[in-house]
């Protein structure tokens, strides 16, 4: 079974610095894809960034990037610059195929200290 | 339509009592998934459609629960006999057919049951 385990239940960061939100999974796959959605208070998931586990190469999309280590099963998101509007819950997610379910973890709510 | 809507926004039943959740998919998206979400909890698998296969089913919690999906489009969920347990939100997602198909969610319906 695939499983997406995310530890930290809750993070502070303060405007401006950096967080790291950390995330592992289970699985016996070699290929397969990791997702970080964000959630905030509106309830409206959105997918901040993607990586395939076959490309070595980190993923980045402005602020916030990834640190993908396939031998220890770890795929944390960090942001820069953290912002106010970041402060929402983040959920790490697993798909073992392109056409697979996709598997959540339990969340970490992030709140950002002006 | 421009992305995935969900009705009602908001449910209140009497314990006993069936619902019926309706997700409306983003047009052409093949997959569609269904989470529950209780009160800053993580989200919960109930039941994944892909295509034209057989659903997976493995989230479901109990018999009471049961999703249909018509013509590859649009999905309810039902649920007989509600119970005070059932109080949560309801989030639906499709995506399209691919590796990176990206889930797109819906608003959720929050749904208590009294």
């Amino acid at each position: 079974a695939q499983t997406v385990t995310q530890s930290q239940p809750e993070m502070s960061v303060q405007e401006a610095e950096t967080v790291t939100l950390s995330c592992t999974y289970d699985t016996s796959e070699s290929d397969y894809y990791l997702f970080w959605y964000k959630q905030p208070p509106s309830r409206q998931m959105i997918l901040v960034i993607r990586q395939e586990a076959y490309k070595q190469q980190n993923a980045t999309e402005n602020r916030f990037s990834v640190n993908f280590q396939k031998a220890a099963k770890s795929f944390s998101l960090k942001i820069s610059d953290s912002q106010l509007g970041d402060a929402a819950m983040y959920f790490c997610a697993y798909r073992p195929g392109a056409n697979s379910k996709l598997t959540f973890g339990k969340g970490i709510t992030l709140s950002v200290r002006p | 339509g421009a992305g995935v809507s969900q009705s009602p926004s908001n449910k209140v039943t009497e314990k006993g009592k069936d619902v019926e959740l309706r997700c409306d998919p983003i047009s052409g998206h093949t997959a569609l998934y269904w989470y529950r979400q209780s009160l800053g909890q993580g989200l919960e698998f109930l039941i994944y459609f892909q295509g034209n296969s057989a659903p997976d089913k493995s989230g479901l919690p109990s018999d009471r629960f049961s999703a249909e999906r018509t013509g590859g489009s649009v999905s309810t969920l039902t649920i007989q006999r509600t119970q005070q347990e059932d109080s949560a939100v309801y989030l639906c997602a499709s995506s399209s057919q691919g590796a990176w198909g990206e889930a797109f969610f819906g608003q959720g319906t929050r749904l208590t049951v009294v």
